[in-house]
């Protein structure tokens, strides 16, 4: 059963304090990772797409990396605004994709 | 372009009363899909519809009915809504369901079931 894992469940971070979220994932032939932001109240927002280990892709202060096993957001001087719960989901193929239950970000002015 | 719009956004139906959930996308996908989330469940799918014409249930059918009306809409029927289907359900599109491609989700309906 394809499983996948996200850590901390909660985190809290000084303004410009840079840090990373984790997403364990087992997915037999993994067709793609990606990463989504949520805010209170709101759908998941699409956020990158990472199809094989070694790919990484950015957008401002965010970067998402993938290996074999697992994949990171990094957070790097993080703002207020970057306050979300952060989603990831990991696709085995046609119709098989499965989401984690996220990372609550809160980040302190 | 609006990119996937639901109606409505709140609803509060006792049980064993009925309602639809409509889902409306302007990206031209072919793939829609009805998911449920919980709190420290994530996103789990109800039904999909990988083309026009065609549905498929998915990890959570039980209790729920969808039409694809046409390549924009896609609805999901509560025909005698439980207490435990009280949830927030979010409608998606992709371009199609190979997993390879993003998934565009609307902004949710809230349900309460009394």
């Amino acid at each position: 059963e394809d499983q996948v894992t996200q850590s901390p469940e909660a985190l809290r971070l000084q303004e410009g304090e840079s840090s990373s979220l984790n997403c364990s994932y087992t997915v037999s032939g993994l067709r793609g990772l990606f990463w989504y932001r949520q805010d209170p109240g709101k759908g998941p927002e699409f956020l990158f797409t990472l199809y094989s280990a070694g790919e990484e892709k950015e957008k401002e202060r965010l970067k998402a990396t993938l290996t074999k096993k697992e994949s990171f957001l990094h957070i790097t001087a993080p703002k207020p605004e970057d306050s979300a719960t952060y989603l990831c989901a990991a696709s085995g193929g046609y119709q098989k994709v499965t989401f984690g239950t996220g990372t609550k970000l809160q980040v302190i002015p | 372009n609006a990119g996937v719009t639901q109606t409505p956004k709140f609803q509060v139906l006792k049980t064993g009363q009925s309602m639809t959930l409509q889902c409306a996308q302007d990206m031209n996908h072919n793939s829609m899909y009805w998911y449920r989330q919980d709190p420290g469940m994530g996103l789990r799918l109800i039904y999909y519809s990988a083309s026009e014409g065609t549905t498929d249930k998915g990890e959570v059918p039980n209790g729920y009915n969808v039409s694809r009306l046409n390549k924009r809409e896609f609805s999901l029927r509560l025909e005698s809504a439980a207490p435990s289907q009280t949830s927030v359900y979010f409608c998606a599109s992709s371009e199609n369901p190979s997993g390879i491609y993003e998934q565009y989700f609307g902004p949710g309906t809230r349900l309460t079931v009394t």
